[in-house]
Formats: C-alpha cells, sequence, structure tokens
C-alpha cells in the first residue's frame, strides 16, 4: 500500500517568514494530494490540493508544488501570521474511483511566533 | 454546509468492555471513514464504507469492526477495549466518486483504563 512521509515533524518560524513543508510518496499510480490543517483542539480541514497533472497551484498565502518524477509535493506557506500555528497533514490517494481513500502522513506541527 | 457529528466528545471505558462511537453526516455523502489519530503517528485509517452495508479494512483494522446500516450512519465497534486502544477517533465522510475533501468530525476521545 501507501506509504507516505513528512518532514519536518515540528516547524518554528517568526511571524512574516517562509514555511516549507515537505512530503514523500511511495505508490506511484497516487494521484490526488491534498493538505490539512488542524488547529488546536478542532477537526482537520482542507486547506489546499493538488491533482498529479498538475504542477503548482496556489491560493493565497499558500501553495503546494509536485514532483512526480520523485514522487515528492511540499506546502508552502509565506508572510506566516500566528493564525497559521496549527498541525499540517499531508495526504496521497490510492485507488480509483469508489474505494479511494486517503494515505496522510505523520503531520507537521507549524509554530508562529511573534 | 457540511456537518458531520460524532456521539461523544470524551468517552472512559475500562478494558473489555465492548464500545460503539458513533458518527452521523447530513449531507447525503456515500463515503464515510474512522481513523485514529496518535501523536507521532498522523491520521490513521481504520475501516471506511463506501455506501450501504459496504465496507472496506484500512491500514489498522485489528481490533476493531463497523456498521453501515443507513447512508447516513456510520459505527466504530471495540469488541473488547484495550489500553492500546486509547486514543483520538475521527470520523469523516466525503462524496463518493470525487477523491475531493473529507468533512470530519470534531472526534471522540476514548479512554480505556
Amino acid at each position: 500500500g501507501e506509504n507516505v512521509e513528512q518532514h519536518p515533524s515540528t516547524l518554528s518560524v517568526q511571524e512574516g517568514d517562509s514555511a516549507v513543508i515537505k512530503c514523500t510518496y511511495s505508490d506511484s499510480a497516487s494521484n490526488y494530494f491534498p493538505w490539512y490543517k488542524q488547529e488546536l483542539g478542532k477537526r482537520p480541514q482542507l486547506i489546499i490540493d493538488i491533482r498529479s497533472n498538475v504542477g503548482e497551484k496556489k491560493d493565497q498565502r499558500i501553495a503546494v508544488t509536485l514532483n512526480k518524477t520523485a514522487k515528492h509535493f511540499s506546502l508552502h506557506i509565506t508572510e506566516t501570521q500566528p493564525e497559521d500555528s496549527a498541525v499540517y497533514f499531508c495526504a496521497a490517494s490510492e485507488g480509483t474511483g469508489t474505494a479511494s481513500k486517503l494515505t496522510f502522513g505523520t503531520g507537521t506541527r507549524l509554530q508562529v511566533t511573534l | 454546509d457540511v456537518k458531520v457529528t460524532q456521539s461523544s466528545r470524551y468517552l472512559v471505558k475500562r478494558t473489555g468492555e465492548k464500545v460503539f462511537l458513533e458518527c452521523v453526516q447530513d449531507m447525503d455523502h456515500e463515503n464515510m471513514f474512522w481513523y485514529r489519530q496518535d501523536p507521532g503517528l498522523g491520521l490513521r485509517l481504520i475501516y471506511f464504507s463506501y455506501d450501504v452495508k459496504m465496507k472496506e479494512k484500512g491500514d489498522i483494522p485489528e481490533g476493531y469492526s463497523v456498521s453501515r446500516e443507513k447512508k447516513e450512519r456510520f459505527s466504530l465497534i471495540l469488541e473488547s477495549a484495550s489500553t492500546n486502544q486509547t486514543s483520538m477517533y475521527l470520523c469523516a465522510s466525503r462524496r463518493q466518486g470525487t477523491r475531493g475533501e473529507q468533512y470530519f468530525g470534531p472526534g471522540t476521545r476514548l479512554t480505556v483504563t
């Protein structure tokens, strides 16, 4: 099955700096890569996703890049703000159609300091 | 707005007890999932269901079973709770065929003593 590795496990940045979280996956058939954000005490929520036919996607201060050849994808957050502090999970989707499921990485705790 | 609810936020059970965790979604989603979340291990899939009465094992199904008798409800059952099942349990739902967003419930923190 799919295996997703995520690094770093913790990341501390100063407000206004950029943050980068990296993930690698093992199954070359995976073609959907979402990122979820989980604030303290809250449920995970989707913040951005990318499909394998796209190399990069941006949404305001966040962007995701995908390198299919190397089987890795990354989350980039620019101009970080205190409200970006959370745990971020990457995921990869294997399977097709009805039975598709996500395999999650182990998470990155991002702390944005003032 | 999608709403996924779970029957309990906190639950304390004794070793050997049978435990039921309930999840209900109100968006007519076909797919439903049960995960457990442990520090440093991320979200691990226990079981999922892609339609009523259908179920598939996830990555860590041992010690768990599930039931999906109605489309909106997906139950996770711990037949005989053990201390290593102490964890946060998260339910999620998704519209079938989209590979799109999974909507999570608030979670149930289960402690087995």
